[in-house]
């Protein structure tokens, strides 16, 4: 089945720098790939996604980056926020593990640290 | 207003004493899905639902039931709880199929289920 790896699981800035999450997938197969940020008892929250077909998608500060061939997605966060402080996890959808669209597979989570 | 909501938010059971966690969404979702939080382990996918009467095991679906009579309704069923199951339990939903997302509008969360089996 799939797994997807999550890279680093702490990271901590200073405001106004840029942040990095790196996440790797095992199956190249899977074509849909999520972002969520998760604030300190809440719920998680899409916040970007990309699909397989598109190398790099953004949305004002964040953008989500593809590489298939390497099998890999980042998050980019510039001119960081302290409310940007948050865990966030990164997920891959696999059409063919379990015979279906629906298993989403997560990362492990990174939580990021913004000082201001 | 659109939603996904959970009940009950909080449950303290004993083990071995059956209860189901409920889940409802207003959007007319034909995706739903559980999954369970727990520290280190990150975001696992219990079960999951394309619609209505079909259903499918995500990665960690040992101990657990679901069901999925009507499209907006999708509760979690413990049969016989463990400690092993005390976790932070999430419903979600989305319309399908998921790589087809059109945006950060498309898939809701509920508030969660903080379920403690002593």
């Amino acid at each position: 089945g799939e797994n997807v790896e999550q890279h680093p699981s702490t990271l901590s800035v200073q405001e106004g720098d840029s942040a990095v999450i790196k996440c790797t997938y095992s199956d190249s197969a899977s074509n849909y790939f999520p972002w969520y940020k998760q604030e300190l008892g809440k719920r998680p929250q899409l916040i970007i996604d990309i699909r397989s077909n598109v190398g790099e998608k953004k949305d004002q500060r964040i953008a989500v980056t593809l590489n298939k061939t390497a099998k890999h997605f980042s998050l980019h966060i510039t001119e960081t926020q302290p409310e940007d402080s948050a865990v966030y996890f990164c997920a891959a959808v696999n059409p063919n593990y379990g015979g279906s669209q629906g298993n989403l597979i997560f990362g492990k989570g990174t939580k990021l640290s913004v000082k201001p | 207003e659109a939603q996904v909501t959970q009940n009950p938010r909080y449950l303290i059971t004993v083990t071995g004493k059956k209860l189901t966690v409920t889940c409802s969404q207003n959007m007319n979702h034909e995706y739903m899905s559980w999954y369970r939080q727990d520290p280190g382990l990150g975001l696992r996918q219990i079960y999951y639902s394309m619609n209505v009467e079909v259903t499918d095991k995500g990665d960690v679906p040992e101990g657990y039931k679901v069901s999925r009579k009507e499209k907006r309704n999708f509760p979690l069923i413990l049969e016989s709880p463990s400690p092993n199951q005390t976790s932070l339990y999430f419903c979600a939903s989305s319309f399908l199929p998921l790589s087809s997302s059109g945006g950060t509008d498309t898939q809701y969360f509920g508030p969660g289920t903080r379920l403690t089996v002593l």
